[in-house]
């Protein structure tokens, strides 16, 4: 068990450029989720899958960003037109189970600059 | 709708005095809450959860937390802080009816001072 993992761990980019994460899971866990926390904030949610599917999105994700997760294993997040309010972190975590009551897994993040 | 309130944004204690962190939520249904840390350049730590067994839960690192449903409070404590424990820490409501809600507080920074 290696934990979760992202990558890349920085990203600058300028405005209007489109970037993509990645996330990498651990193994046997069938939930994946993505967060954005900024400067003095506790994460915000923005969707999760199970599996392969997403099941949730937040009304945070606008339609300049996906998220997918294909074959259920790592996940990408890509945010398109970037903007300089997309600046945060971006956290992934995974979680086994079905319900609300299990431990989530966070990764250490991709921080993203956009200027 | 769930809601998460951490009542201070900084905590400043003496090393070898208690730690009161205080977390006040609000759920439509039976929540699941954790406390979580996160450390400078570092990724997010599960220090313990409620689940609807003992109310009071213990983590790890010395601290625990008390599940009281009257004051819809999950305040987290530590009898005796110690230097490493200067971190930011998260109180977690989550949603366990099988639908996803997972509301993160923002946060409060326990400083330890020698």
């Amino acid at each position: 068990d290696t934990g979760v993992s992202q990558d890349p761990r920085h990203k600058i980019t300028k405005r209007g450029q489109n970037v993509t994460f990645r996330c990498d899971p651990i193994s046997e866990h069938n939930r994946l989720y993505w967060y954005r926390q900024t400067l003095g904030q506790g994460p915000e949610f923005l969707t999760y899958f199970q599996n392969e599917a997403q099941l949730e999105k937040s009304r945070l994700l606008s339609d300049r960003f996906s998220a997918e997760r294909p074959k259920g294993s790592f996940s990408t997040l890509e945010i398109q037109r970037t903007e300089q309010g997309d600046s945060a972190m971006y956290l992934c975590a995974s979680s086994l189970g079905r319900g609300g009551s299990e431990t989530q897994y966070f990764g250490p993040g991709t921080r993203l600059l956009v200027l | 709708a769930q809601s998460v309130t951490q009542l201070d944004s900084h905590v400043s204690v003496s090393e070898g005095t208690p730690v009161l962190l205080r977390c006040n939520y609000s759920s439509s249904y039976s929540p699941s809450l954790f406390w979580y840390v996160q450390h400078p350049n570092k990724g997010l730590q599960l220090l313990l959860k409620y689940t609807s067994a003992a109310t009071l839960v213990k983590g790890i690192n010395g601290f625990e937390a008390e599940f009281k449903k009257s004051e819809t409070s999950f305040h987290l404590t530590k009898p005796s802080a110690h230097m490493s424990d200067a971190a930011e820490y998260f109180c977690v409501v989550s949603d366990n009816t099988g639908g996803f809600k997972t509301i993160f507080g923002a946060g409060t920074r326990l400083f330890v001072k020698a």
